[in-house]
């Protein structure tokens, strides 16, 4: 079946750091990728998006880039700020899974993001 | 105008008594879902309707019932409550059922404590 996996959290940077959170996946078709973001108190929502190989989602100076020789997603921003604080979630779509993942987005288990001043 | 609503926001109750969270969009989508989000902050589907039909119910207790009544509306009823079911209920809606290139649009979500 679909999996996906992410680097286990929290993450804790100060302002202005680098920033890298691993995702890799497994499916059993040529799924789209995706990065949702949380915000204390509020639901997910859309960060990027990438649907076919070597493929690069980017939004608010966030990127990812779709590997299919990795199975990899990971997300990464130059210089992350204090409103980045949220958790991240890596997802996938997996349209060519015989309609088993008809209707289904597989979430990873979300990393913690936390950033100080 | 909130796109996906839900009520109520927080949601505590007593271990076997039954309960229901409401959810509501005004996107013209065709497709609602619940997920159900742990202590851990792992997210995983319950059950998905798209024009008021069932297509994805995950192996979940037939404890929890949901009625769409109409496709701008997806209600999730529990019945006889347990500790374990505390969590936080998310409601999401897609303009289609193929999430290829879709995306999901969530309500802010209810928690539920069982007590």
């Amino acid at each position: 079946g679909n999996s996906v996996t992410q680097m286990e959290g929290p993450v804790t940077l100060s302002e202005e750091a680098f920033l890298t959170i691993n995702c890799t996946y497994t499916a059993t078709g040529y799924p789209s990728l995706f990065w949702y973001v949380q915000y204390p108190g509020e639901g997910l929502q859309l960060l990027l998006k990438a649907t076919k190989a070597d493929d690069k989602g980017s939004n608010k100076g966030f990127e990812a880039t779709y590997r299919k020789e990795t199975t990899s997603f990971h997300l990464e921003k130059g210089s992350v700020q204090v409103s980045d604080s949220a958790v991240y979630f890596c997802a996938l779509s997996d349209p060519d899974a015989g309609g088993t993942s008809y209707g289904k987005l597989t979430f990873g288990q979300g990393t913690i993001l936390t950033v100080h001043p | 105008d909130t796109a996906v609503s839900q009520t109520p926001k927080y949601l505590v109750t007593q271990m076997g008594n039954d309960k229901s969270i409401k959810c509501e969009q005004n996107l013209g989508h065709d497709t609602m879902y619940w997920y159900k989000q742990d202590s851990k902050k792992f997210l995983k589907i319950m059950f998905s309707y798209n024009n008021k039909e069932l297509i994805i119910n995950e192996t979940v207790p037939n404890r929890f019932s949901p009625k769409s009544p109409d496709k701008a509306h997806l209600n999730l009823h529990i019945n006889s409550l347990e500790l374990g079911d505390s969590a936080v209920y998310f409601c999401a809606s897609s303009q289609l059922a193929w999430l290829g290139n879709e995306k999901l649009f969530f309500g802010s979500g209810t928690q539920l404590s069982v007590l």
